[in-house]
């Protein structure tokens, strides 16, 4: 069975600056995807960015950034230029590209974000 | 831009009474997830359904919980009788997922839960 282990319950950053969530993963599949999401107070789950396994090129999406590494089974997450708004629990998620759809999901990192 | 929508919001019941969660998925999604939030579990699959067909639901108490989509804008989760221990966010999710590409998940706002 897949896992997903977010081995930070708590990080915490300066405005402006840049944090890194660690995010590593268990499975013997190939072929999967991987994404963060952010929860912020609202309790809504907001998709941040998501990795296709078999692309070795790492996820963008603005300031948000990935370090996908294969075979270390590791999917960081990389938030610069760190904003008060970023403040929130992030998820990092496992979905297998075979037709199963579960996202398997981390235990989560809450980011505080201090001005 | 399409969003999940979740009613109630917000549910105080007491222990022992029928509670039911109601979600309209976003237009052509051909997948509903029912997933459950607590701090203890963190983030827990109960259901989903694919073209209205329920494909998994192993990860629901089946003595007590239920899940429908009677048609393609609605799905239900239903707990009854529910307890205190089923006091959580309750998120319902959609996308469109097909085996050829992985496709976005979009989570609802989710139903929070309070057993008394």
């Amino acid at each position: 069975a897949q896992t997903v282990t977010q081995s930070q319950p708590e990080m915490s950053v300066q405005e402006a600056e840049t944090v890194t969530l660690s995010c590593t993963y268990d499975t013997s599949e190939s072929d999967y995807y991987l994404f963060w999401y952010k929860q912020p107070p609202s309790r809504q789950m907001i998709l941040v960015i998501r990795q296709e396994a078999y692309k070795q090129q790492n996820a963008t999406e603005n300031r948000f950034s990935v370090n996908f590494q294969k075979a270390a089974k590791s999917f960081s997450l990389k938030i610069s230029d760190s904003q008060l708004g970023d403040a929130a629990m992030y998820f990092c998620a496992y979905r297998s590209a075979k037709n199963t759809d579960k996202l398997i999901f981390g235990t989560g990192t809450r980011l505080q974000v201090f001005p | 831009d399409a969003r999940v929508t979740q009613t109630p919001r917000h549910k105080v019941t007491e222990m022992g009474q029928e509670v039911t969660m109601r979600c309209q998925p976003i237009l052509g999604h051909n997948t509903v997830f029912w997933y459950r939030q607590t701090m203890m579990q963190g983030l827990e699959l109960l259901a989903y359904f694919r073209n209205r067909a329920p494909l998994d639901d192993s990860g629901m108490p089946k003595d007590r919980f239920s899940a429908e989509m009677p048609d393609a804008t609605l799905a239900t989760l239903k707990i009854q009788p529910s307890e205190p221990r089923d006091s959580a966010v309750y998120f319902c999710a959609s996308g469109l997922i097909s085996t050829a590409s992985g496709g976005r998940v979009n989570f609802g706002p989710g139903t929070r839960l309070t057993v008394l």
